[in-house]
């Protein structure tokens, strides 16, 4: 079985451009998370899906970000326009949450590693 | 917002020393997890933990979960560079809160 796919896995841009990243989680997933991670950092959490509901998007820069999972399957994560600051690793991540039972695992893609130039 | 705080943030051994990480927060945790990130690629699960004094085991790593359940530590015994990576616990429940990392980096 295809874990969490995403792409691209690098991505290079000039300050005020925008970018996207996309993602597929494991099939049958739930529950889908963007994540934002700096180096030797753990990951920050930039919105949460359940199904194709944003169910926590608090951490969510909303004037330059945006993301959506109209289907409540893949997703996509945009920036516009990117500043120098963005310059990290998003990571995409899913899980099969049962109501009642807590969370369960994390299941994650490679990343997208973004530099802004 | 970082809720757990690791210790070291750093580590550099030598192949074949032993090593403690821990994880530490101010309130109790209904489960935690353990993650290990190699470069490159995504965080993986290693360990669930849930009971308050709970040890397991995954071959020469050792998890603990503290008695009031505020707290874990990571042990690896005999270290070798296949264990280089960022360790992560993760605080479970509702939603998940990762910690502050730990980078190990395991010197042939």
């Amino acid at each position: 079985e295809a874990g969490v796919v995403q792409s691209p896995r690098y991505k290079i841009i000039e300050k005020k451009q925008p970018v996207a990243f996309w993602c597929n989680p494991i099939s049958g997933h739930n529950t889908l998370y963007w994540y934002l991670q700096n180096l030797g950092q753990g990951p920050e959490l930039l919105i949460r899906y359940e199904n194709e509901e944003a169910v926590d998007d608090s951490q969510l820069p909303k004037d330059r970000f945006s993301a959506e999972r109209l289907k409540g399957v893949d997703s996509t994560l945009k920036i516009q326009p990117a500043e120098l600051g963005d310059s990290a690793v998003y990571l995409c991540a899913s899980s099969l949450e049962v109501a009642g039972r807590g969370t369960g695992e994390l299941f994650f893609g490679e990343g997208s590693r973004l530099t802004v130039l | 917002t970082q809720l757990l705080e690791q210790s070291p943030q750093f580590l550099s051994i030598q192949e074949g020393e032993n090593l403690t990480v821990y994880c530490n927060s101010s309130s109790v945790f209904s489960s935690l997890q353990w993650y290990r990130q190699e470069p490159g690629e995504g965080p993986v699960l290693l360990v669930t933990v849930v009971t308050g004094g709970e040890v397991k085991k995954l071959k020469r790593l050792t998890f603990q979960f503290g008695d009031a359940r505020k707290d874990s530590s990571l042990h690896i015994t005999a270290a070798q560079p296949g264990d280089t990576g960022l360790y992560l616990c993760v605080r479970t429940g509702n939603q998940f809160y990762f910690g502050t990392g730990t980078s190990l980096t395991v010197i042939p």
